[in-house]
């Protein structure tokens, strides 16, 4: 199995700030990374694909970058509607692992 | 815009069957992967199966022994079922549609609201 960490748990940021969130697999996935961002008594949104491909309608300050085993997801500058949970997801094995999740919140 | 919508029972007693239908609106159930995932109140997501409009399935192993998942579509709805539930089964109960990318694996672009799933006597 394939399992999915990422770091931090939990990270306190403001408005305008530029946010970084890590997301490790235990084995090479190559770009099949998916990041997720879900408020509370939400349903996950979709935001990256394939490790870097924005969703449609997605705003332009999230990003995604890596490849093979370590990925990030970065916010270039924070509003007021991205505190939320953000979840990894790899899909290089049926039954895509989810990353343990994090949140995002008011400094 | 595609849109799904998760329905059925709120509580169940413990050992009995969860059963849940998923209906999709605004497009075409054929020739997609739809998945059911849950997450307990306050954790992290877990995935527990997908089927294909063919009927093919796919579960998680650690729910395997319980799950059975089918499709209609004639309805545009997809179904699970998981039997001797527990305390633990507890969850909101996720429906969505996973998208097969070009070289790049998959993705779950389209999820109902979920509906939780209280497991208790």
């Amino acid at each position: 199995d394939i399992q999915m960490t990422q770091s931090p748990s939990s990270l306190s940021a403001s408005v305008g700030d530029r946010v970084t969130i890590t997301c490790r697999a235990s084995q090479s996935i190559s770009s099949y990374l998916n990041w997720y961002q879900q408020k509370p008594g939400k349903a996950p949104k979709l935001l990256i694909y394939a490790a870097s491909s924005l969703q449609s309608g997605v705003p332009s300050r999230f990003s995604g970058s890596g490849s093979g085993t370590d990925f990030t997801l970065t916010i270039s500058s924070l509003q007021p509607e991205d505190f939320a949970t953000y979840y990894c997801q790899q899909s290089y094995s049926t039954g895509g692992t989810f990353g343990p999740g994090t949140k995002v919140d008011i400094k | 815009q595609v849109q799904l919508q998760e329905s059925g029972p709120g509580l169940v007693k413990p050992s009995e069957t969860l059963s849940l239908t998923c209906t999709v609106s605004g497009g075409s159930i054929s020739s997609y992967y739809w998945s059911w995932i849950r997450q307990p109140a306050g954790k992290g997501l877990e995935w527990i199966g997908r089927i294909y409009t063919s009927g093919s399935t796919n579960y998680n192993p650690s729910l395997k022994s319980r799950v059975t998942m089918s499709v209609d579509t004639s309805k545009n709805q997809f179904s699970l079922k998981l039997s001797s539930v527990t305390a633990a089964d507890t969850a909101v109960y996720y429906c969505a549609r996973e998208r097969t990318l070009a070289a790049a694996g998959t993705t779950l672009d389209y999820w109902g609201q979920g509906t939780l799933v209280t497991v208790s006597s």
